[in-house]
């Protein structure tokens, strides 16, 4: 099965950093993805982990740890357009269950 | 980059009717295909797995007689909501498993209204 969480919103002010925690138990775990969706579009890829650690893509991180059923998405320079939902989606070989996302962090970034 | 359209982006039905959703990998073949419901303020969930010529996977609570997915070819696949109740009224977005690894790509979603 799956249990997701993450906090459901955050506020954070422009030029700032802000770290989006998850908490993940997903059986036959394979890694794990983060997205960004805007109000009223589709998602879009921001990052994949199969490894532990802190993979850096531009402004955005994400870090894994596998033991501890964690991980977060860590934002640097924040700015207004980072305003979103930013899900976490653990993905499992089980089938029928590859992929299934978290309830989602609102993001608000102030100026 | 690969890309997945929907059509329509938004349709608005009257309770009772049936209402196709077509989702399409432009680019790439997916033999893949996902399909999520997403409420207001909600996240986004998953409701069935559909893999080309194959009947599709639903998820618990989901129904396959009232949403019907056809995965006939490897770029396109439909989900047609039938009998269609105002509570159906939901953002519906398929993805596809892209010819890379790691990646699913969205289609922009289709805004579906039933009054």
């Amino acid at each position: 099965g799956q249990n997701i969480d993450q906090p459901t919103e955050m506020t954070a002010t422009e030029g700032a950093i802000v770290q989006i925690n998850c908490t993940y138990q997903t059986s036959g775990f394979n890694g794990l993805f983060w997205y960004q969706q805007h109000a009223g579009e589709a998602p879009t890829f921001l990052s994949y982990n199969v490894l532990d650690g802190l993979e850096e893509k531009g402004r955005f991180s994400s870090f894994l740890s596998r033991s501890k059923g964690y991980s977060y998405l860590l934002l640097k320079e924040l700015q207004m357009k980072d305003s979103a939902s930013y899900l976490c989606a653990p993905e499992s070989r089980n089938y029928g269950q590859n992929f299934v996302f978290g309830p989602g962090t609102r993001l608000s970034v102030l100026p | 980059g690969a890309v997945v359209s929907q059509h329509p982006s938004r349709v608005i039905c009257k309770s009772g009717t049936s209402v196709k959703i077509e989702c399409r990998s432009l680019d790439f073949q997916a033999t893949t295909m996902f399909w999520y419901r997403q409420f207001p303020k909600q996240s986004l969930m998953l409701m069935a797995t559909s893999n080309e010529g194959s009947k599709a996977t639903y998820e618990q609570g989901v129904e396959k007689d009232k949403f019907l997915i056809n995965h006939a070819s490897l770029t396109l696949s439909t989900l047609t909501v039938t009998s269609a109740h105002p509570e159906d009224s939901s953002f519906y977005i398929c993805s596809a498993s892209g010819p890379g690894p790691y990646e699913q790509y969205f289609g922009p979603g289709t805004r579906l209204t039933v009054t």
